[in-house]
């Protein structure tokens, strides 16, 4: 049964660059959320997605971060003209439905901006 | 907006010994839940133990014990019997229940290190 898949494992973009970040739940799950969390920090939350709706983006950067989960196919969260501080690393969770289940993280993907 | 709050940012302990986390909170809610996270250095993120806060009873994970004081908004960890494999960051994080925000609020961790 496999976790909540997130590919890649690590991105390498340089300044201006645009950064694609996917994210497959678990099988069954329907709820998908988005963390970044930069060295030495705990995970800050940017956005919760359903199946082709964005339900709460109150932590997402208003300007070049994007976010969607389509009706088939892994959510993109997605970082247009990346800068520096767009170093982190960015987790994805899934859960079966809302907020009274757990949320499952993946591995995450380390973005590097050089 | 809610906080969290972890006071120590390392804590360091002996094989087979018993240590505690501390993590505070701040909240208005009343019904929310609490969890802490593992994170080794794999950067896996791992539930170990979930609290739903109108349960008084405190929730237990093999060695793994919180004590959830709700009206001190205090949730620390317990670990006995603390293994090599313990080593990790421990993250605090809630949640609200009814119509409060719907991501985690993350604490800033605490690296446990386990001395063998």
């Amino acid at each position: 049964n496999a976790g909540v898949m997130q590919n890649p494992r690590h991105l390498v973009r340089r300044r201006g660059q645009e950064a694609r970040l996917r994210c497959s739940p678990m099988k069954g799950h329907s709820h998908v959320y988005w963390y970044r969390q930069l060295p030495e920090e705990g995970l800050k939350f940017m956005v919760y997605l359903q199946k082709e709706n964005i339900i709460d983006e109150s932590g997402m950067p208003k300007e070049r971060f994007s976010a969607e989960f389509p009706k088939e196919g892994p959510s993109i969260l997605r970082i247009q003209q990346v800068v520096r501080g767009d170093s982190a690393a960015y987790f994805c969770a899934s859960s079966p439905s809302g907020r009274n289940q757990p949320q499952h993280f993946g591995d995450g993907t380390r973005l590097s901006i050089l | 907006a809610q906080t969290v709050t972890q006071s120590q940012p390392e804590m360091s302990v002996q094989e087979a010994e018993t240590v505690t986390l501390s993590c505070t909170y701040d909240t208005s809610e009343s019904d929310y839940y609490l969890f802490w996270y593992k994170q080794p250095p794999s950067r896996q993120m791992i539930l170990v133990i979930r609290q739903e806060a109108y349960k008084q009873q405190n929730a237990t994970e093999n060695r793994f014990s919180v004590n959830f004081q709700k009206a001190a908004k205090s949730f620390s960890l317990k670990i006995s019997d603390s293994q090599l494999g313990d080593a990790a960051m421990y993250f605090c994080a809630y949640r609200s229940h009814g119509g409060g925000a719907d991501g985690l609020t993350f604490g800033k961790g605490t690296h446990l290190i386990i001395q063998p």
